[in-house]
């Protein structure tokens, strides 16, 4: 079966760091994903990870550990913007549609 | 960037009616197109896969008869409720998938929230 696992609420400081963690079981891997979604909003698209390192982009970065089903995504000087659900997803490997399976997302609140 | 479009944003409709909502990518062409369904506070739960020029293929406990995808052009992707109900009151979010073999991303539209009375 496919699993995906993120914790449901995280609170942080403006400026401060915030790891969001997301662990996966799925029968296959052909990369993983991270979007940004706010309230009523579609999800955007935040980073992609396919090999196993640490991918940054800006104030956000992105790891992957393949072996260990493993990845996070780190905010950096953290804005009040940025409360705001992050979902992780993966992509199966083998399946040619490139369908995601999402996360049941993590819901960020930045306090000042 | 490329953009995707949904039409309407928010529909409410009485129970037993049919609703149909547009996906279409504004300034790329499309093989693949995503539907999901997001209710509130949940992640978003993949419906069914929309090829163009194809059947689509639905997700596992997801009626294919209640929810009629049709994928007729390269940049259009229609989703119909039919006979709504309360319970399909939720935020139907598409995304797609430009054409080409190394794209790996989805473009995700801005969804339509359906409220069925």
């Amino acid at each position: 079966g496919q699993n995906i696992d993120q914790p449901t609420e995280m609170t942080a400081t403006e400026g401060a760091i915030v790891q969001i963690n997301c662990t996966y079981q799925t029968s296959g891997f052909n990369g993983l994903f991270w979007y940004q979604q706010h309230a009523g909003e579609a999800p955007t698209f935040l980073s992609y990870n396919v090999l196993d390192g640490l991918e940054e982009k800006g104030r956000f970065s992105s790891f992957l550990s393949r072996s260990k089903g493993y990845s996070y995504l780190l905010l950096k000087e953290l804005q009040m913007k940025d409360s705001a659900s992050y979902l992780c997803a993966v992509r199966d490997q083998g399946d040619s549609s490139y369908k995601l399976i999402f996360g049941s997302g993590t819901r960020l609140l930045v306090r000042p | 960037g490329a953009v995707v479009s949904q039409h309407p944003s928010w529909v409410i409709c009485k129970s037993g009616t049919s609703v149909k909502i547009e996906c279409r990518s504004l300034d790329f062409q499309a093989t693949t197109m995503f539907w999901y369904r997001q209710f509130p506070k949940q992640s978003l739960m993949l419906m069914a896969t929309s090829n163009e020029g194809s059947k689509a293929t639905y997700e596992q406990g997801v009626e294919k008869d209640k929810f009629l995808i049709n994928h007729a052009s390269l940049t259009l992707s229609t989703l119909t409720v039919t006979s709504a109900h309360p319970e399909d009151s939720s935020f139907y979010i598409c995304s797609a998938r430009p054409s080409g073999a190394f794209s790996y991303e989805q473009y995700f539209g801005p969804g339509t929230r359906l409220t069925v009375t």
